[in-house]
């Protein structure tokens, strides 16, 4: 079983709007990522966490935080974002190391009004 | 000069023919190598993993990997309708230690 779940799907919010965005795994994997991808564009990514601790931030904006509460789950709360920030979110996970393979999960299409 | 390129395409073949996608990447480094298939809309797909110099097979899809030329492969047998998409090329590289995509190619496979 390989399978990473994301929920909601679909999610609109407005710029004032507090939101998460939940990715959950059942695969005993220790790292787990965010992921954004705009149309027509490779994934970039915005976290990694290995074995519950955060490891890699890359220069995200703080309006996204991100919080592992246990190894199986990871949250993005999104808070104050503006139109740009519109994309698809993916989460995926890996058994440990970065250098294994990426497993994601179907991703939460987000559109800022 | 970026981490990862791939030709972007877009890639036209007929159905049953051989689909060819190419990726080459800066860092010499770089140890683990990874072809995702994506559908519009959809989330990356693991195709193949590939880590040694040579082939690998798994299916009508075969990953090639050429450390020495920094070149990695692949191949699609047999192609079909079903497999138009984007592959996806991604590398972990050896310094940044994290997973560098390429930006993509876009297959197309006709009836």
């Amino acid at each position: 079983d390989t399978e990473v779940t994301q929920t909601p799907k679909h999610l609109v919010m407005g710029m004032t709007n507090k939101k998460s965005l939940k990715c959950e795994q059942h695969m005993g994997h220790r790292a787990m990522y965010w992921y954004k991808q705009k149309a027509k564009k490779p994934p970039e990514l915005m976290f990694v966490y290995s074995y519950e601790k955060l490891s890699i931030n890359e220069s995200v904006p703080s309006r996204f935080s991100p919080e592992c509460p246990n190894s199986s789950l990871l949250n993005l709360h999104l808070h104050a974002l503006q139109p740009e920030d519109s994309a698809l979110y993916l989460c995926a996970s890996s058994q440990g190391a970065i250098a294994d393979t990426q497993y994601f999960g179907p991703g939460t299409r987000l559109t800022v009004l | 000069q970026k981490e990862v390129e791939q030709n972007s395409g877009p890639l036209s073949v007929p159905e049953g023919a051989i689909a060819s996608l190419n990726c080459t990447y800066s860092d010499r480094g770089s140890q683990s190598f990874f072809w995702y298939r994506q559908y519009s809309g959809k989330s990356p797909e693991l195709i193949m993993s590939i880590y040694s110099n040579g082939d690998k097979e798994d299916g009508r899809f075969t990953a090639q990997l050429n450390k020495a030329s920094q070149y990695v492969s692949l191949l699609i047998r047999d192609s079909q309708p079903s497999d138009s998409a984007t592959y996806l090329c991604a590398v972990v590289s050896g310094s940044a230690r994290q997973l560098t995509f390429g930006s993509g190619t876009q297959l197309t496979v006709l009836p």
